[in-house]
């Protein structure tokens, strides 16, 4: 599996950008890089998935750089509610079957008023 | 929908006692998993099913036993808890390959002591 990188903790304004980088220098040409998030005492919430291309949806942008090694979590308007704990997961698959994904320590997401 | 449905959401065991961790989802998913976290950690796999009567095991076992009769069931057993068995437990489930999102339940406290 490749390994991600993210810093420990960042702060944010609300109603700023907030943006999360990842590092996965060694990942494989047919991983997926995703985002989760863990609002404290629930269990993990997906948030955005991307290969190459940069992704955007409701919730989050997903920027990709072009050789893959890193990517950058991009949460628009950072609200309260976006308080959390943002893990970078890179999905390992074993014969095409999605078994797993590797949670690390993430990046502790602090919003402030 | 319900989602995924987890009970309990606490329990404390005394060393040598077992228990069963129940999850239920309702939507149909072939793939489910459960995971556990420790204070301050990200999750770990330990066990995932495929599918009604297949299984096989995550990253840290050891401890535990599951089985899958019915789509939307997959009960977590623990024979003989272990004070290291204190943790948080979530259950997740997915459609499979061609839907990558893991949804997870809201988690079970567990304390063994």
């Amino acid at each position: 599996d490749a390994k991600t990188t993210q810093p420990p903790s960042m702060d944010c304004a609300e109603g700023r950008a907030a943006n999360l980088p990842c590092n996965h220098s060694t990942i494989s040409g047919n991983e997926y890089v995703y985002w989760y998030r863990q609002i404290h005492s629930q269990g993990p919430q997906y948030i955005i998935h991307g290969l190459k291309n940069n992704e955007t949806n409701e919730m989050a942008s997903l920027i990709i750089t072009e050789d893959r090694k890193s990517s950058t979590l991009i949460l628009p308007h950072a609200t309260l509610r976006d308080t959390a704990v943002y893990y970078c997961i890179v999905r390992a698959s074993l014969g095409g079957v999605d078994y797993k994904l590797s949670f690390g320590a993430g990046t502790t997401v602090t919003v402030r008023a | 929908n319900a989602g995924v449905t987890q009970t309990p959401k606490f329990r404390i065991l005394k060393i040598g006692q077992s228990m069963t961790l129940q999850c239920t989802q309702d939507m149909n998913h072939n793939y489910m998993y459960w995971y556990r976290q420790d204070p301050g950690m990200g999750l770990k796999l330990i066990y995932y099913s495929v599918g009604a009567g297949i299984t096989d095991k995550g990253e840290v076992p050891n401890g535990y036993n599951v089985s899958r009769s019915t789509t939307e069931d997959f009960p977590l057993r623990l024979e003989l808890a272990a004070p290291s068995q204190t943790s948080v437990y979530f259950c997740a489930s997915s459609y499979g390959v061609a839907e990558p999102k893991q949804f997870f339940g809201p988690g079970t406290r567990l304390t063994v002591l």
